[in-house]
């Protein structure tokens, strides 16, 4: 039982470039979700599925789109990056009748 | 008014001390809070989790909520080494609808000195 898995750990990328962060658990949850961590800021809340098939805005969703694959897997694709997008990203999920969340182990991303 | 407010810190405290962390809040709606560890470089992990007030002990950790105040707290007792970490609070209104989201304090962070 791995719990939330999230890939790659790190990745740098140039202004301008896309790329997809993955998420995945297997814990048969329902609800996913993508949050940003910045020194002072906290975790925000990009987006989130409640459930397979749905998603919907977090507090701070420009720039991000996100895909529920399937129940196990929900991905965040930053379309065209910009250094502002420079964070720690964590995926998280929730299920089994509790409200608390469980999150991966994040992903360090770096914009140039 | 943030609906969570948490002191950042830092708190630096000797070995075997009792830790004090606490979070303030304004929606009185909440009814589910939970508090989680952040080590340096990793994801946070789930520490307590309590439904309404009261006290909930686990080891060395007690959470306690007090709902007429909007106050919550974490107390760690003979605090070691290893508990130096970050220390979000969380909350919820409760589970259905746009209900499923959790509001954070933005973390203490916690160095205990051998």
């Amino acid at each position: 039982n791995a719990g939330v898995t999230q890939t790659p750990k790190f990745q740098v990328l140039k202004t301008g470039q896309s790329m997809t962060l993955q998420c995945a658990q297997d814990m048969n949850h329902n609800s996913m979700y993508w949050y940003r961590q910045d020194p002072g800021m906290g975790l925000r809340l990009i987006y989130y599925s409640a459930s397979e098939g749905t998603t919907d805005k977090g507090e701070v969703p420009n720039g991000y789109n996100v895909s529920r694959l399937n129940k196990r897997e929900f991905s965040l694709r930053l379309e065209s990056a910009a250094p502002s997008q420079t964070s720690v990203y964590f995926c998280a999920s929730r299920g089994g009748g509790s409200d608390t969340q469980y999150f991966g182990p994040g992903t360090r991303l770096t914009v140039l | 008014q943030k609906e969570v407010e948490q002191d950042p810190g830092p708190l630096s405290v000797p070995e075997g001390a009792i830790v004090s962390l606490n979070c303030t809040y304004s929606n009185s709606a909440f009814q589910y809070f939970m508090w989680y560890r952040q080590y340096s470089r990793k994801g946070p992990e789930l520490l307590m989790y309590t439904y309404s007030s009261g006290n909930k002990e686990d080891g060395r950790f007690t959470a306690q909520v007090d709902k007429s105040s909007k106050y919550i707290s974490l107390f760690i007792r003979d605090s070691q080494p290893s508990d130096s970490a970050t220390y979000l609070c969380a909350m919820s209104a409760g589970s259905g609808g746009s209900n499923y989201k959790l509001t954070f304090g933005k973390g203490t962070l916690l160095t205990v000195n051998p």
